[in-house]
């Protein structure tokens, strides 16, 4: 059981807007940034938003994120066939002292 | 361009120990922290250990304190985990990454390797 609370599954058709939410508590999303990671099949994952919204170079505007009180989301605009892959949030935790991972979220471009 | 590449994984009887390293190139080792994130198969992401950049400070997931230890050595650009009394539900993926800062703390990974794998089996 994760501490952070992502939907296992999301999908969407293309050109189409999809959001995918990551629930957590006050001693992590609550207090702290929220992180979004994007792992495609067979590989390793690599930081999509950090900073609940900020994109790395090389990241579309097509993906945004949102955080409010103790959840967050990211949306994908313009939904492409090559997002389709899996969706982890992250946020530290004061209580635990150490980071949490949110299930994740495999989403499927029909 | 950042390089994170982790060896010594491999199949280990439970009770026993073993230890993966990571080489590092491609950045300023000792100007940022360094982590352990694990993937169990078919599973999520589940950080193991985290690391401050001069080795002043580290963490550990309760599921690994005790038993896991994690160092690095700055001179040779490496980071290691030091697992023992290994259990069935350790088999994972093990990723090196790197933090976006000098802390383990509340600072984002922003490169990840390509993980090795570690399998805890009678």
């Amino acid at each position: 059981q994760s501490v952070l609370t992502q939907p296992p599954s999301a999908s969407g058709t293309p050109g189409q807007r999809v959001t995918i939410s990551c629930s957590g508590s006050i001693s992590n999303i609550g207090s702290n940034f929220v992180h979004w990671y994007q792992q495609f099949p067979g590989t390793a994952p690599k930081v999509l938003l950090y900073r609940n919204n900020e994109r790395p170079s090389g990241v579309p505007d097509r993906f945004s994120g949102s955080k409010s009180g103790t959840s967050a989301s990211l949306a994908i605009s313009g939904l492409r066939s090559e997002d389709e892959a899996d969706y982890y949030c992250a946020a530290w935790d004061d209580s635990l002292s150490g980071w949490v991972f949110g299930g994740g979220t495999k989403l499927t471009v029909l | 361009e950042v390089h994170l590449v982790e060896s010594g994984g491999d199949l280990v009887q439970p009770g026993r120990s073993l230890r993966l390293s990571c080489a590092a190139s491609g950045f300023t080792f000792d100007d940022y922290a360094m982590h352990w994130v694990r993937q169990a198969p078919g599973k999520g992401l589940e950080w193991v250990s985290g690391i401050s950049w001069n080795s002043g400070s580290a963490g550990y997931a309760d599921s690994v304190r005790g038993r896991f230890t994690i160092s690095r050595d700055n001179a040779q650009n490496s980071l290691y985990l030091q697992m023992n009394s290994l259990r069935t539900e350790d088999t994972a993926l093990y990723y090196c990454v790197k933090g976006n800062s000098s802390s383990w703390t509340h600072i984002w990974f922003d490169f990840w390797g390509q993980g090795n794998l570690v399998t805890v089996s009678s």
